[in-house]
């Protein structure tokens, strides 16, 4: 089975520019979301969907990111502008509720260098 | 963001080692996972704890859920080359639903031969 899809896998681009980040979730997943790793921060969930509806935004750090899930299938994070310190590796994770025992699973993240 | 303490930041051991990493929370969490990951790759699950004081085994990875319900704990034991990476505690409020994760610092392992 297909797992979480990412791309790009790397982005490397100057402050300024607009950074688009792309998600697949896993068929049949209901629920997804966007998580940012850097050495300092760890792992932060920024948002996460459910039904392709944002429902909790908070960890999003400003109004630089946007998050949006067209449909069940697809999700971009957006940060325009880029600033150097958003360089880090972003990761999207899906999962479902049908199964009592059916926790989060991840892509392998794109990792974004902004200069 | 709220983030779990886990212990130790990183360890250096030799192949055949057993090796013991905990996490621990000023929270209670409901559900405790635990996660690995490798250069390059997103977090893999390696196991899920449901209930406080559970012990729970995938292979040669143990795990328990603390009766506190504030803390787990993960050992693996005869530890092999391929066992390098970054291991990750989760806490989650309710299990089997998408409440937030909040994850551990990581522990960073290394194995000599």
């Amino acid at each position: 089975d297909a797992g979480v899809i990412q791309s790009p896998r790397h982005e490397v681009t100057e402050m300024g520019q607009e950074v688009t980040l792309r998600c697949k979730p896993i068929s049949g997943h209901d629920y997804l979301f966007w998580y940012r790793q850097t050495m300092m921060r760890g792992l932060e969930l920024l948002i996460y969907f459910n039904n392709n509806v944002p429902i909790d935004d908070s960890g999003m750090p400003e109004d630089r990111f946007s998050a949006k899930m067209p449909n069940a299938s697809f999700s971009t994070l957006k940060i325009q502008p880029s600033e150097p310190r958003d360089s880090a590796v972003y990761f999207c994770a899906s999962s479902t509720r049908d199964s009592f025992n059916q926790p989060q699973h991840f892509g392998d993240g794109t990792r974004l260098s902004i200069l | 963001g709220q983030q779990l303490n886990q212990s130790p930041q990183s360890m250096f051991i030799q192949e055949g080692e057993d090796v013991s990493m905990n996490c621990t929370s000023s929270s209670i969490f409901n559900t405790w996972l635990w996660y690995k990951q490798d250069p390059g790759e997103g977090p893999v699950l390696l196991i899920a704890l449901y209930k406080a004081g559970e012990l729970t085994s995938n292979g040669r990875l143990t795990a328990q859920f603390g009766i506190t319900r504030k803390d787990s704990f993960l050992n693996i034991s005869a530890s092999i080359p391929s066992d390098v990476g970054i291991y990750f505690c989760a806490g989650q409020l309710s299990p089997g639903t998408a409440s937030k994760l909040t994850f551990g610092t990581g522990t960073r392992l290394q194995v000599t031969l």
